[in-house]
């Protein structure tokens, strides 16, 4: 079955330096990778999300990469705000010829950015 | 349109009761899965529905078991409750099998 691996565990950065947390994944059948971002005592929320045909996505300050050769995908945010501090979760999701896995998710990586 | 809703949003049981906990899909979407998240664990997938079927099944024993009603609404349940079934519940609807998930605020369940 399809494991992601992601680092680091924890990430603390000065407001306005960028931020990359990297995921591996192990099936290479999957062909979704969303991001969430979850604030403490909130919901996980969608924030960029990639599929295997496109190699990297942009949305504002955030964005995502993906590398299917060596299985692993990214996220990067620029000029980093206290804002975004909150703990960020990736998944990956197989397709097995139309039939569609679950979503696996990494362990999360908690962001701290320092004002 | 209203998100992904699920209640109750806190649960306390005791050991060896059994707890139904229930999510409302945003309106229109036809799939619901469930995760099971915890510090030491993350988010661990438990199962996933779509159309009344159950989809894809996560690693929980057989105390862990859901139902998708024709309106999309979704529960799950828990029997003979452990202290290590303490965690928080989350939903996700998405729009087909497969599609961008949305999460609920959860179910924090308490067992003592």
């Amino acid at each position: 079955g399809e494991n992601v691996e992601q680092h680091p565990s924890t990430l603390s950065v000065q407001e306005g330096d960028s931020a990359v947390i990297k995921c591996t994944y192990s099936d290479s059948a999957s062909n979704y990778f969303p991001w969430y971002k979850q604030e403490l005592g909130k919901r996980p929320q969608l924030i960029i999300d990639i599929r295997s045909n496109v190699g990297e996505k942009k949305d504002q300050r955030i964005a995502v990469t993906l590398n299917k050769t060596a299985k692993h995908f990214s996220l990067h945010i620029t000029e980093t705000q206290p804002e975004d501090s909150a703990v960020y979760f990736c998944a990956a999701r197989s397709n097995y010829g139309g039939s569609q896995g679950n979503l696996i998710f990494g362990k999360g990586t908690k962001l701290s950015v320092k004002p | 349109k209203a998100g992904v809703t699920q209640t109750p949003r806190y649960l306390i049981k005791t050991r060896g009761q059994q707890v139904t906990l229930s999510c409302s899909p945003i309106s229109g979407h036809r799939s619901v899965s469930w995760y099971q998240q915890t510090p030491g664990q993350g988010l661990q997938f438990l199962f996933e529905y779509f159309s009344e079927t159950q989809r894809n099944k996560g690693n929980f024993p057989g105390r862990f078991s859901g139902r998708q009603f024709s309106n999309s609404r979704s529960e799950m349940n828990v029997s003979t409750l452990e202290l290590g079934d303490s965690a928080l519940y989350l939903c996700a609807s998405s729009l087909e099998w497969g599609g961008e998930a949305f999460f609920g605020q959860g179910t924090r369940l308490t067992v003592v």
